[in-house]
């Protein structure tokens, strides 16, 4: 059973510039979560998806904005990216049922800013 | 605000020896998560706990819930060097897969 798949796993951008991170979940799985890691603040929780639609926020700024597609793969996108943005993005599947709220991640995309 | 702490947040012990994690977090949630990261790379999911009194064990490791004290334990038994890595433990608000992490605890087991 393929996991989650998280393109690209690395990237580096400069100050200003946008940038699309990928998620792929795995099969079945209609809960789609993106936490920032960094070693200051930790883990964050940015938003959640579920069927397509946006269900949880986090506190971050407008900069940060996300999409689920039908086919449960989501996308993030961060705008006129900031020096403080350079960290670890990691996405995180689960089916989400009444039984099953198992969370599994992705390998996580490393964003540098520059 | 949902808050979690977890204690101690750096562990070194022996192998061999025993020693507990503790997570604590500040609202009403019945469903508490323990991850191992190591270094460079994901979480991997451990532990699922979606009840009070729930206890699961794996290996060396064994977790509880005692949701009425907000409170997890993470019990690592005779450590062996491969338990070495960031332990988190995360909460959910009951409205979805918004976890709320808490700030981990390193652990180093030594020959």
């Amino acid at each position: 059973k393929a996991g989650v798949t998280q393109t690209p796993r690395y990237l580096i951008k400069t100050r200003g510039q946008q940038v699309t991170l990928s998620c792929s979940p795995i099969s079945g799985h209609r809960s789609v979560s993106w936490y920032q890691q960094t070693p200051g603040q930790g883990l964050q929780f940015l938003f959640e998806y579920f069927s397509e639609t946006q269900r949880n926020k986090g506190n971050f700024p407008g900069r940060f904005s996300g999409r689920q597609f039908s086919n449960s793969r989501s996308e993030m996108n961060v705008s006129t990216l900031e020096l403080g943005d350079s960290a670890l993005y990691l996405c995180a599947s689960s089916p989400w049922t009444t039984m099953n709220t198992e969370a599994f991640f992705g390998q996580g995309t490393r964003l540098t800013v520059v | 605000e949902l808050k979690v702490e977890q204690n101690p947040l750096f562990l070194s012990m022996q192998e061999g020896k025993n020693y507990t994690i503790y997570c604590n977090y500040s609202t009403t949630s019945d469903r508490l998560y323990w991850y191992r990261q190591d270094p460079g790379k994901s979480l991997e999911s451990l532990f699922v706990l979606l009840s009070n009194g729930a206890v699961k064990q794996e290996g060396r490791l064994m977790a509880s819930l005692d949701t009425k004290a907000r409170l997890s334990t993470l019990h690592i038994t005779a450590a062996v060097h491969d338990l070495s890595a960031t332990y988190f433990c995360a909460v959910d608000d009951n409205y979805g897969q918004n976890f709320v992490f808490g700030p981990g605890t390193r652990l180093s087991v030594l020959p």
